[in-house]
């Protein structure tokens, strides 16, 4: 069973166009995150959510915007799309203290044409 | 704030040589410290981590890592390299106060050659 998952795994679409990322979790986790890796793989938190309510928002652009329906799901739709969101996306999931780890997706790799 | 420094962006490695990754933490608190891997083009595995229990954390595929805080640092460490080693490494410390969150280092690409 995988523990986190993510759709689509390869994203490519025009700029301007809107999209959006899916992120199940079957942990029973509270609280999940979306990371963007650049070109560099450097790795930068995005948002987090603790049982449906946003408690990280890390000054992303207005034109991304997470969704919690549940505490399994947490869903990243991008408005207007530019170049630069071309990018590997990953969520994840974890218990919520410092020492528990995260469990990662395997990634959505979103290029922007 | 929280921050970690991975010393070494490329670390190449003999295969049946030590492997040796480092990184260097700050906090003002005691921290959480993680080791991820992640294969090309596949997600990040957790190898190890480090909660102020035993310094010297053993870990998944042969890989340790010891906490110093004399010296800041949380390097990780392999006795012998294996092919299937060859990643990207990260470094992680976790913020411990009010919401918690990751800090990446900036990653070592582990290369093993044969």
């Amino acid at each position: 069973d995988t523990a986190v998952s993510q759709t689509p795994k390869y994203l490519v679409t025009q700029m301007g166009n809107d999209k959006s990322i899916k992120c199940e979790q079957n942990l029973g986790h509270d609280t999940m995150y979306w990371y963007k890796q650049d070109s560099k793989k450097f790795l930068k938190i995005m948002f987090s959510y603790n049982n449906k309510e946003l408690i990280i928002n890390e000054t992303v652009p207005n034109r991304f915007s997470p969704k919690s329906p549940d505490k399994a799901h947490l869903n990243l739709h991008i408005n207007s799309l530019e170049l630069g969101d071309s990018a590997v996306y990953f969520c994840a999931s974890s218990l919520p203290s410092a020492g528990d780890e995260q469990f990662f997706g395997p990634g959505t790799r979103l290029t922007v044409l | 704030a929280q921050s970690v420094t991975q010393l070494d962006s490329h670390v190449s490695v003999s295969e049946g040589t030590p492997v040796l990754l480092r990184c260097n933490y700050s906090s003002s608190y005691s921290p959480s410290l993680f080791w991820y891997v992640q294969h090309p083009n596949k997600g990040l595995q957790l190898l190890l981590k480090y909660t102020s229990a035993a310094t010297l954390v053993k870990g998944i595929n042969g890989f340790e890592a010891e906490f110093k805080k004399s010296e800041t640092s949380f390097h990780l460490t392999k006795p012998s390299a294996h092919m299937s080693d060859a990643a990207e490494y990260f470094c992680v410390v976790s913020t411990t106060s009010g919401t918690y969150k990751y800090i990446f280092g900036t990653g070592t690409r582990l290369k093993v050659l044969a």
